[in-house]
């Protein structure tokens, strides 16, 4: 049962445009999200993370928004780079503490984006 | 720089080979480590949780006789492949955290068995 659902398998964009990535999720016990980047053959990079207590957060390029109540996510890159091409994988925890603990990871979205 | 090294990043065996996959913590005390399993197009699977001088804890479906895992000190879990079969053939992913930091992953090992 994935808990974590990126619907969309792919998605394309021009250099300079925005990127717009969607997460949704299953379980109301999720409070803590995460992006990750994952090139070929590498494993996946830490980009930007929220807690439940937040709606936004913001980094550079990338700012992550969650609305709790529709159980979504989504990622927003701007302006988009071809070298963020790459598969980008949300995550989901549900452990409080010292530390994060298991996480729920989506199918990943391909990002392409052209010159 | 990297703050989670795994090492191998390929290996090709025969099949009946055991295999032993490093994940190391570089600059952090990795309290928790995680092991994952990525078949093409699909999510990251978790395999199994370990913390430091205790048992692992293995996902339902994952056999534990099959997927040896030591974490032996807080910046070093290993894994080993046991007799390994053609149907193990598959990209292996760690993760560590400490404290509050988020998980970093490893590059993963790309494992083979011929």
């Amino acid at each position: 049962d994935q808990q974590v659902k990126q619907n969309s398998p792919s998605l394309s964009v021009q250099e300079g445009r925005i990127s717009i990535l969607n997460c949704d999720y299953t379980n109301s016990m999720f409070d803590y999200f995460l992006w990750y980047k994952k090139y070929p053959a590498e494993g996946p990079t830490f980009l930007i993370s929220i807690s439940s207590i937040k709606d936004k957060n913001e980094d550079g390029r990338f700012t992550v928004f969650l609305n709790k109540s529709a159980k979504h996510l989504s990622l927003h890159i701007v302006p988009s780079q071809p070298g963020d091409s790459a598969v980008y994988f949300c995550a989901a925890s549900s452990d409080r503490g010292s530390t994060l603990g298991r996480l729920y990871f989506g199918r990943g979205t391909q990002l392409t984006v052209w010159p | 720089g990297a703050v989670v090294s795994q090492h191998p990043s390929r290996v090709i065996c025969k099949s009946g080979t055991s295999v032993k996959i490093e994940c190391r913590s570089l600059d952090f005390q990795a309290t928790t480590m995680f092991w994952y399993r990525q078949f093409p197009k699909q999510s990251l699977m978790l395999m199994a949780t370990s913390n430091e001088g205790s048992k692992a804890t293995y996902e339902q479906g994952v056999e534990k006789d099959k997927f040896l895992i030591n974490h032996a000190s807080l910046t070093l879990s290993t894994l080993t492949v046991t007799s390994a079969h053609p149907e193990d053939s598959s990209f292996y992913i760690c993760s560590a955290e400490g404290g509050m930091q988020p998980q970093h992953f490893g590059d993963g090992t790309r494992l083979s068995i011929l």
